[in-house]
């Protein structure tokens, strides 16, 4: 199969503390990974896409600055919530794109609480 | 720009029934991927099945089967001997190869998604 590691599974914090979240792909090598974003009983909204090597592409009305992504190697991708505010808090997905398939595969998610 | 259309916020089946999502999409590409995954209440999304728009034989994986409809733009879910694990969110996803992505910019499109819940 193709398996995605996110974590941590959930974290709380306070506000204008800074979080990381780590996504892995454990068994194939992913150039591309994704960052989503969950809010309740919808679709998931895409934040930003990291390519292993280079910037993130952000898409619109993401603030870069806020939300830093790493992908420094072709396993691993971070995202950084900086400065979290109670508006951050939601649920945070990656996923991994297995070249040969074309397919996106997910990690469990990440539940952010801003307090 | 794609679209992808799940008209059927919610559904239910009864356990060892058949039920059919359905899934419709807007583009002028003639090669894509289309995808359905499944949320169950864990949050996990999970890949169900995976098709090619330049294949014309339907995928199937067990108990999940497409009904393709490339001409319609369909791209129809059935899940047949439903399994109270398969309550879940289902959602509905486009993608472009690589190759027609500009920027290597390989996004999934989604559908809103359709709630199923499988009763005992």
């Amino acid at each position: 199969g193709a398996v995605v590691s996110q974590h941590p599974s959930r974290v709380i914090c306070k506000s204008g503390t800074s979080v990381k979240i780590e996504c892995r792909s454990l068994d194939f090598q992913a150039t591309t990974m994704f960052w989503y974003r969950q809010f309740p009983k919808q679709s998931l909204m895409l934040m930003a896409t990291s390519n292993e090597g280079s910037k993130a592409t952000y898409e619109q009305g993401v603030e870069k600055d806020k939300f830093l992504i790493n992908h420094a190697s072709l396993t691993l991708s971070t995202l950084t919530v900086t400065s979290a505010h109670p508006e951050d808090s939601s649920f945070y997905i990656c996923s991994a794109l297995r070249g040969l398939q074309e397919t996106q595969y997910f990690g469990p998610g990440t539940r952010l609480l801003v307090l | 720009a794609q679209t992808v259309t799940q008209s059927q916020p919610e559904m239910s089946v009864q356990e060892a029934e058949t039920v059919t999502l359905s899934c419709t999409y807007d583009t002028s590409e003639n090669n894509y991927y289309l995808f359905w995954y499944k949320q169950p209440p864990s949050r996990q999304m999970i890949l169900v099945i995976r098709q090619e728009a330049y294949k014309q034989q339907n995928a199937t994986e067990n108990r999940f089967s497409v009904n393709f409809q490339k001409a319609a733009k369909s791209f129809s879910l059935k899940i047949s001997d439903s399994q109270l694990g398969d309550t879940a969110m289902y959602f509905c996803a486009f993608m472009k190869p690589s190759y027609l992505n500009a920027g290597n910019n390989r996004k999934l499109i989604w559908g809103l998604g359709t709630s199923l819940a499988v009763n005992p």
